[in-house]
This record gives structure tokens, sequence and C-alpha cells, in this order.
């Protein structure tokens, strides 16, 4: 049972384009989702994330969308440049900290190459 | 400011060896995690603490043990090594209201 899903294994766009990346999720407890970004032989680094209460954030070049009816949300980056070649996972969290310390679950990933 | 080390980085393991993959972390984090990640797919949570002292399963717990003595450090084992452990292992560590922070992970190959 694959509750959060990134249905595009790898993505290519041209510098300075716009980079969309998609995640979808089936668990309607949800309320929190995250963007991670992870280069070969590093761990995940965070991105940026949003709250179920909110339907936008942005940070800069990254702007996260939420579509709660339609149990999904993505990720914008504009201007795409070189460096932000990398595998991109989405998450997601019930917020349950005080039992189950607000853990994750993790979409598959989606490979970002970014061509100069 | 190290954040969060994971030792070793690389290793091979024979089939029905043991180990422990080592995490800590020095941001006074009281939740850490352990996931893993095989090739094209996500990171699935094996074990998971919210402080010292408890554990809990996560998703794929089968084939490994915990502990969580310190605040600082949450020790991964595997008692008896078989081929389907083969993955990259990553530790990570936050406090609430707070994304979680990664290590780089453990490569583990058992052959």
């Amino acid at each position: 049972d694959q509750q959060v899903k990134q249905n595009s294994p790898s993505l290519s766009v041209q510098e300075g384009r716009i980079s969309i990346l998609n995640c979808d999720y089936t668990n309607s407890m949800f309320d929190y989702f995250l963007w991670y970004k992870k280069y070969p032989a590093e761990g995940p680094t965070f991105l940026i994330s949003i709250s179920s209460i909110k339907d936008k954030n942005e940070d800069g070049r990254f702007t996260v969308f939420l579509n709660k009816s339609a149990k999904h949300l993505s990720l914008h980056i504009v201007p795409s440049q070189p460096g932000d070649s990398a595998v991109y996972f989405c998450a997601a969290s019930d917020g349950s900290w005080e039992t189950s310390g607000s853990r994750l679950t993790f979409g598959e990933g989606t490979q970002l190459t970014v061509n100069p | 400011n190290a954040g969060v080390t994971q030792t070793p980085k690389f290793r091979i393991l024979k089939i029905g060896q043991s180990m422990t993959l080592q995490c800590t972390q020095d941001m006074n984090h009281n939740y850490m995690y352990w996931y893993r990640q095989d090739p094209g797919m996500g990171l699935k949570l094996i074990y998971y603490s919210v402080g010292a002292g408890i554990t809990d399963k996560g998703e794929v717990p089968n084939g490994y043990n915990v502990s969580r003595s310190t605040t600082e450090d949450f020790p991964l084992r595997l008692e008896l090594a078989a081929p389907s452990q083969t993955s990259v292992y990553f530790c990570a560590s936050t406090v609430s209201n707070q994304p979680q922070h990664f290590g780089d992970g453990t490569r583990l190959s058992i052959l």
C-alpha cells in the first residue's frame, strides 16, 4: 500500500525553465508535507514544507502547492539551475508527535536533470 | 556542529553475520529514526524513538533491533544478516515541529 506516490521517476528540463515535480497521496490523515533533495552519496536534505491549512508555500525559487481535495502536491522550481539536478522526495506526516514522532512516509523519488 | 553522524559509510557482510550501524547526533534532538532505501524506492521507516529509553517499530522492522540509552545515540542492530538487507541505511533526527535532519548513510552489502 503505497500511501505517497511520485509517478515520474525522472524529469529533464533546460536551465532557466520551470521544473514541476508531482506527488499524490492517499491517506487523509496526512496534514504536513515536505520535499527533500538528495545528491548521490549524501543524505536527503530538507527543501520546503507545507501544512494542510495552506495551499501554497514559497521560498525563493521553490514553491510547493497543495490541493487537498485532489490529494496532490507539486514542487515548482523557477528558474531551474544545473545545481538543482538531484533526486527529489516527497514525504508526508500525520503530525502526531507525541505518539509516533510525526513519522514520515516517503514517495519513490523523482530524478531531476537540469541541462545547461 | 556535526549534525547526524553515521558509521561506517560502507560495509560488506557475509550471510548470517551480525553488525551494528552507529548513529549519533549532537543537536540534542529527542526524535530519532532509521530508514532503509532500496534502489529506485523511497525511504522506508525501520524503527524510531521519541526519546531516550523509548523505541517503536516502523514499517519494515523485521530482522532489526534498536536501543536508545542516550539522547545522542541510536544504534541499529542486524543479528543474522540476509541478502534482503542489502540497502542504504539512513539515520535522522529532529525536534517537534521541525523537519528531520539526515546523516549521509551507510551502504551495506550482504553476500
